[in-house]
């Protein structure tokens, strides 16, 4: 059965800092994996989608690796901003299925 | 392009009413998607459709729920005599037929249940 888990559950950084979030996930079978951003009272915004054959995607400050064989993804976000303040879902797809399965997430905290 | 729409954005429903929840895809999408986040959880699939079709319900109760997908008409989860345990964020996401296009989320049906 397929686990996600997102480390840390939260994280706090003063503007301007480089920070990383990370995924991991049990099953290395994967068919893609997707980061989400979630603001609070929202739905998800579709930030990255890496798939299985590829080891990473980048947009903007953005940039998600994939490492399948680890079981491990992680979202790098450069210069912080407070509009980064968000919670950052990890979700996979498995190979015989088309649902994504979520981790827990990590709430984001920029302060000026 | 508009995105996925849910409606309604909240919804308040004694114990025993019933509620239903729909979803209107991105245009060009024929894959809906219903996840379910209940507070201080993460976000759960329930089911899996195309149109007039269930491929995968595997994460739906048994009981009381049910979802579909018409050839004409949004998608509609459809929850009977809800329970105080209901109470949750349901989120409808769609894909187009290519599966290694990422899915999109509607911003959430809040229901409550008093």
């Amino acid at each position: 059965k397929q686990e996600v888990t997102q480390i840390p559950a939260a994280l706090s950084v003063p503007e301007g800092e480089n920070l990383v979030l990370n995924c991991s996930f049990t099953d290395s079978a994967i068919y893609n994996l997707q980061w989400f951003r979630q603001d609070p009272g929202k739905g998800l915004t579709s930030l990255l989608l890496i798939q299985s054959s590829q080891r990473e995607q980048t947009s903007g400050r953005l940039n998600a690796s994939l490492d399948k064989s680890s079981g491990r993804s992680t979202l790098y976000i450069a210069a912080s901003q407070p509009g980064d303040s968000a919670t950052y879902l990890c979700a996979v797809r498995t190979h015989n299925t088309d649902k994504l399965i979520f981790g827990t997430g990590t709430r984001l905290q920029v302060f000026p | 392009n508009a995105g996925v729409m849910q409606n309604p954005r909240h919804l308040v429903r004694r114990r025993g009413q019933e509620a239903r929840l729909r979803c209107s895809p991105m245009k060009g999408h024929s894959h809906v998607y219903w996840y379910r986040q209940l507070p201080e959880e993460g976000l759960k699939f329930m089911v899996y459709l195309q149109k007039e079709n269930i491929i995968d319900e595997s994460g739906m109760p048994k009981e009381r729920f049910s979802a579909e997908f018409p050839k004409e008409g949004p998608s509609i989860l459809r929850i009977q005599q809800v329970v105080r345990g209901d109470s949750a964020a349901y989120f409808c996401a769609s894909s187009p037929p290519d599966s290694s296009r990422p899915q999109h989320f509607g911003d959430g049906t809040r229901l409550s249940i008093l």
